[in-house]
């Protein structure tokens, strides 16, 4: 039990669909953050909310649209993606995003696959 | 700008033999340091950091680190290898002006039996 729980775990979607991610964290934390791991490149910081405020989008396409509610969910909403978008997407929480010395708690991450 | 290199891309290493994983950096600040792993269809896990005191610090499942100021360098290390320790591992680093994490590239460790 990671403390970070993702759903769905895999993903399969055409181009055309429209789908959501979502992340509960259950540890208390302030901050959450979307990541993307694809084959062969580093980790990819997309999105940092804090305390429910995005505080940083790192160009992102526009077909990725973050939501917060609150402190303990996530979500990311997919539309229109390209294929090139397949990868593994990572949610994570810290205990607040200026925090220096506090870790990241990753949960297991949503396989998406775009046909 | 922040950055991490892992410059191995595989590690091979014997059950039982002492692993080393190598992590050099570059900050502006002062660096926060961070070690974490992947298993296959898993999220990365916190093993280890290093903040500020004793150079060697001690993580989770058997793993330490050594922090080399001088080389900017944070290895990660293990005196047995184990079969189970077979996984993907990230280093990271943050300064104290509160970028956010960078993470190096990953290092993929095998231990033979």
């Amino acid at each position: 039990e990671t403390g970070v729980t993702q759903t769905p775990r895999h993903l399969v979607m055409g181009m055309t669909n429209k789908k959501s991610l979502k992340c509960e964290q259950h540890l208390g934390h302030n901050a959450m953050y979307w990541y993307k791991q694809s084959a062969k490149k580093p980790l990819e910081l997309m999105f940092v909310y804090s305390l429910e405020e995005r505080v940083e989008n790192n160009s992102v396409p526009s077909r990725f649209s973050p939501e917060c509610p609150n402190s303990s969910h996530l979500f990311l909403h997919l539309h229109t993606l390209q294929p090139e978008d397949s990868a593994l997407y990572l949610c994570a929480s810290s205990q607040d995003v200026t925090g220096v010395t506090s870790p990241l708690h990753f949960g297991n991450g949503t396989r998406l696959t775009v046909t | 700008a922040q950055s991490v290199a892992q410059p191995e891309d595989q590690v091979n290493v014997a059950e039982g033999n002492p692993l080393t994983v190598k992590c050099t950096y570059s900050v502006s600040g002062n660096p926060y340091l961070f070690w974490y792993v992947q298993y296959p269809n898993r999220g990365l896990q916190f093993l280890l950091k290093y903040i500020t005191g004793d150079n060697l610090v001690k993580g989770s499942y058997g793993f330490e680190a050594e922090f080399n100021k001088s080389q900017t360098s944070f290895h990660l290390k293990k005196p047995s290898a184990l079969v189970s320790d077979s996984a993907l591992y990230f280093c990271a680093v943050r300064d104290n002006y509160g970028q956010n994490f960078v993470f190096g590239p990953g290092t993929r460790l095998s231990v033979l039996p």
